[in-house]
């Protein structure tokens, strides 16, 4: 089992270019989940599903679109890039059925720069 | 307003002594869980120890054990007999399921660094 991918690991985009950062998972998961990782900030939350069709928003979901069409799939698109999405990206999984006490997978994380 | 603090940007420990890495949440919500996270300097995101709101008894995972202070918010984590592949940082956390759905809350991280 692959866990969870996330591709690609790097990338360098210009402001106002868009991209799809892609996250896939094996493990079966309702649940999945996209983080970016600030210097200093910790982990913050951008979107998040708990199953195919349905998504949320987190704590920082501004400038970033998602969508849930299959269990495996989570992308996350930058419409827009901005200098301000520089960061690094986790996708991460987990069983929705026992959010409060599930242990979350990350994916090995894109590193995202913005110029 | 911040969720989850963790006070300690940076901590030192001898190999074999135990360390306790600080954190503190903020939540009026009775159900919550709590985590503690390690990422190595390869920049993976490992699960370490996972402690429920309603939990009586401290959680233990091998040489990890949280000490959760309900009282007090706060779930600190204790490794004991450090070996040097215990350097990484740190991460606090915190799962909440609420009006505004679910959250996960994430502290600023605590690097540690074990001393041979």
């Amino acid at each position: 089992n692959a866990g969870v991918t996330q591709t690609p690991k790097f990338q360098v985009l210009k402001t106002g270019q868009s991209m799809t950062l892609q996250c896939a998972q094996d493990m079966n998961h309702e649940y999945m989940s996209w983080y970016r990782q600030d210097p200093g900030m910790g982990l913050r939350l951008i979107h998040y599903s708990v199953g195919a069709g349905i998504t949320d928003q987190g704590e920082v979901p501004n400038g970033y679109n998602v969508s849930r069409s299959t269990t495996e799939d989570f992308p996350l698109r930058l419409l827009s890039a901005a200098p301000s999405q520089t960061s690094v990206y986790f996708c991460a999984t987990n069983e929705a059925g026992t959010f409060l006490e599930a242990e979350q997978y990350f994916g090995p994380g894109t590193r995202l720069t913005v110029t | 307003a911040q969720k989850i603090t963790q006070t300690q940007p940076g901590m030192f420990v001898q190999e074999k002594e135990a360390v306790t890495l600080d954190c503190t949440y903020d939540t009026s919500d009775p159900s919550y869980g709590l985590f503690w996270y390690k990422q190595p300097s390869s920049g993976e995101m490992i699960f370490l120890i996972y402690q429920g709101s309603y939990d009586q008894q401290n959680a233990t995972e091998g040489r990890y054990s949280l000490n959760f202070q309900k009282a007090r918010k706060s779930a600190n984590l204790v490794i004991s007999a450090s070996q040097l592949g215990d350097s990484a940082m740190y991460f606090c956390a915190m799962t909440l399921q609420g009006n505004t759905g679910n959250q996960f809350y994430f502290g600023t991280g605590t690097s540690l660094t074990v001393i041979p």
